[in-house]
């Protein structure tokens, strides 16, 4: 069974940093492209940021690109995301999600599993 | 603004058949990029519902069927459940956003 577990959310004030963290298992970790998608307080979804199975491809949404960093270690079977110069509209539910097989573009592929999320509130 | 337009709200009676739309453009669903469909039942993470426009993961039963057409796509319903009430989001990819995967805003659908 595939298990996505985040961590790492919190309170932090804006202008601030923070890391997230996401720890995988069932399934090949080092086959699968990854994505981190939120969701704000009473809102819809929004792919945040997406990275391949080598590292090799990365790809963000306008609304965090030169903020957030995603990266991943595939010993530690671990997703990251980096986020800095945090802002009040960055605040949201952040999930972790399963990519494509061996997934390079980082385009087509759906989300096709997700963990249950860790909570980014900002304010001063 | 979502990039791709779906009906904020819906609603059906136990058994009837619904259908949500997801409205895009050129840019995507028009593209040819395929649209996949998630189910976020109150308060848990949602769950890939239906993927590459009309294909059912494994455990999702054969009420919940997809379609594409033009620049839109369909999620269909039938033999609604009480269940079955969930918020419901479409989503594609955006080749005029430089890379981005697109999420609709979400349709809200309640069981009468």
């Amino acid at each position: 069974e595939v298990q996505l577990v985040e961590s790492g959310g919190g309170l932090v004030q804006p202008g601030r940093s923070l890391r997230l963290s996401c720890v995988a298992s069932g399934f090949r970790f080092d086959e699968y492209s990854m994505h981190w998608v939120r969701q704000a307080p009473g809102k819809g979804l929004e792919w945040v940021s997406g990275i391949s199975w080598n590292s090799g491809s990365v790809a963000y949404a306008d609304s965090v690109k030169g903020r957030f960093t995603i990266s991943r270690d595939n010993a530690k079977r671990s997703l990251y995301l980096q986020m800095t110069s945090l802002r009040v509209d960055d605040m949201a539910l952040y999930y972790c999600t399963k990519g494509g097989y061996f997934d390079w573009f980082l385009q087509t592929d759906p989300f096709y599993n997700w963990g249950q999320g860790t909570m980014v509130t900002v304010s001063s | 603004q979502s990039i791709l337009t779906q009906p904020p709200s819906m609603s059906g009676a136990p058994g009837q058949r619904v259908t949500i739309s997801c409205t895009g453009n050129t840019s995507n669903i028009g593209a040819g990029s395929d649209v996949h469909w998630y189910q976020q039942l109150p308060g848990t993470a949602p769950k890939l519902l239906i993927y590459d426009n009309n294909n059912r993961p494994s455990g999702v039963p054969d009420r919940f069927s997809g379609s594409k057409s033009g620049t839109s796509a369909s999620l269909a319903i039938t033999g609604l459940q009480p269940e079955d009430e969930a918020d419901y989001y479409c989503q594609s990819y955006d080749s005029s956003l430089r890379g981005s995967k697109v999420f609709g805003g979400g349709t809200r659908l309640t069981v009468l």
